[in-house]
């Protein structure tokens, strides 16, 4: 138990549909993360978001739009995704988002993404 | 640009040996450097951090070292057991939030 949770932990969609992932953090954190774990790459930040506020979008397509309603839960909407879209998606949550600080990362364990 | 390298082959290793995997970086001058562990399809789990102006910080069977002028960090796991095998990440203080390397993946073998 990481205090992180994220559902579904699988997903498979066709490229026409439209679904979302879930992340719940249990350990009063304020900031949180999206994540995407390509096989052979390095983790990929997508969005960071502080006191709910989105404060960084690495270039991510728009297919893909997070929403973060308080600091406890973020979602990531999924529509028209492509094939290369698959990948494992994680959630994250810091104490704050300011790498400067020591900030340590926990993460959810993720959710694998398929689509075909 | 900023790099992290970490040796994408994985490390074979014996049950009782030490484990030593590596960490570097350029055009990076970073305040901390973390280092974390990832089981198969699962999210990876914080171990260490170290700071830019400590050489070793010391964790149970585990250390980190911190060069700063050689841009590298060293990750030891000592009396190595099976249930280390996994991949080990390090992650590095940027401009924003940490950037993360590859990986390398430790077998350790009975």
């Amino acid at each position: 138990e990481t205090g992180v949770t994220q559902t579904p932990r699988h997903l498979v969609m066709g490229m026409t549909n439209k679904k979302s992932l879930k992340c719940e953090q249990h350990l009063g954190h304020n900031a949180m993360y999206w994540y995407k774990q390509s096989a052979k790459k390095p983790l990929e930040l997508m969005f960071v978001y502080n006191f709910k506020e989105q404060t960084e979008n690495n270039s991510v397509p728009s297919r893909f739009s997070p929403e973060c309603p308080n600091s406890s839960h973020l979602f990531l909407h999924l529509h028209t995704l492509q094939p290369e879209d698959s990948a494992l998606y994680l959630c994250a949550s810091s104490q704050e988002p300011d790498s400067f600080s020591g900030n340590t990362i926990y993460f959810g364990e993720g959710s694998w993404l398929t689509v075909v | 640009s900023q790099k992290i390298e970490q040796n994408s082959e994985a490390l074979n290793i014996q049950e009782g040996k030490t484990a030593t995997l590596t960490c570097n970086y350029t055009n990076y001058s970073p305040a901390y450097l973390q280092w974390y562990r990832q089981d198969p399809g699962r999210g990876p789990v914080f171990l260490l951090l170290i700071r830019e102006n400590e050489k070793e910080k010391r964790k149970e069977r585990l250390k980190v070292t911190f060069d700063t002028t050689l841009k590298q960090s060293l990750f030891h796991i000592t009396a190595s057991q099976p249930a280390d095998s996994a991949t080990y990440l390090c992650a590095l203080s940027g401009y924003s939030t940490l950037t993360f390397g590859k990986g390398t993946m430790l077998l350790v073998s009975p």
